[in-house]
């Protein structure tokens, strides 16, 4: 399988936990996106990396996320402190990149669902 | 004001017939991108057909078609001969711009049902 894939699947936590989920972008990407999509909405973006460097963040994206792409390669996305409005899914994609590009279409992952109780 | 509308919550359509999926945009950038992306109930958005602001013929990927009017500010997804498989969560999305790396912008989606 060469898409983009994403771990858990799903997490079931209670509120005041920390989180992490993880992404492998497709491998020969180099921008990796995230997004949170709740019940009946479209995914709102979190944050953008080019290889390692962490180039856009949302104002979604409080302090208590933390994003990181260590090696370029796969991501991780924490929540510390959980709260029970973080429950969504939380959406991984990525694109190859390769200077200006109109298209550079973003390939999406199958998500993590966080459940906070 | 909202970026992208999608003012359908569901569409219902039998199989083999041909739907169009409305969505409309809102950019003061004359360099932009749209996308459709389909949801299915697993949750993996499927990418499915790009327009771009300066293409001047309408994008086709086997049987989608982009129906799109610059001058109303519209990109229609149109899908022919429907199938059972094609329902799902259907997402409007427009990239602003023409720099790589730039977030999606979607609408809130439009749910198809394909009945027999």
């Amino acid at each position: 399988d060469t898409g983009v894939s994403q771990n858990p699947r799903h997490k079931i936590t209670k509120r005041g936990q920390n989180v992490t989920f993880r992404c492998d972008p497709i491998s020969e990407h180099n921008r990796l996106y995230w997004y949170r999509q709740t019940l009946g909405q479209g995914p709102e973006f979190l944050t953008y990396f080019q290889n390692e460097a962490q180039l856009e963040k949302s104002r979604l994206l409080s302090d208590r996320f933390s994003a990181e792409r260590p090696k370029g390669s796969f991501s991780t996305l924490e929540i510390q402190r959980t709260e029970q409005g973080d429950s969504a899914m939380y959406l991984c994609a990525s694109s190859l990149g390769g200077g200006l590009s109109s298209t550079d279409t973003q390939y999406f992952g199958p998500g993590t669902r966080l459940t906070v109780l | 004001a909202q970026k992208i509308t999608q003012t359908q919550p569901g569409m219902f359509v039998q199989e083999k017939e041909a739907v169009t999926l409305d969505c409309t945009y809102d950019t003061s950038d004359p360099s932009y991108g749209l996308f459709w992306y389909k949801q299915p109930s697993s949750g993996e958005m499927i990418f499915l057909i790009y327009q771009g602001s300066y293409d001047q013929q309408n994008a086709t990927e086997g049987r989608y078609s982009l129906n799109f009017q610059k001058a109303r500010k519209s990109a229609n997804l149109v899908i022919s001969a429907s199938q059972l498989g094609d329902s799902a969560m259907y997402f409007c999305a427009m990239r602003e711009g023409n720099q790589a790396g730039t977030a999606l912008i979607f609408g809130k989606g439009t749910t198809l049902s394909v009945s027999s």
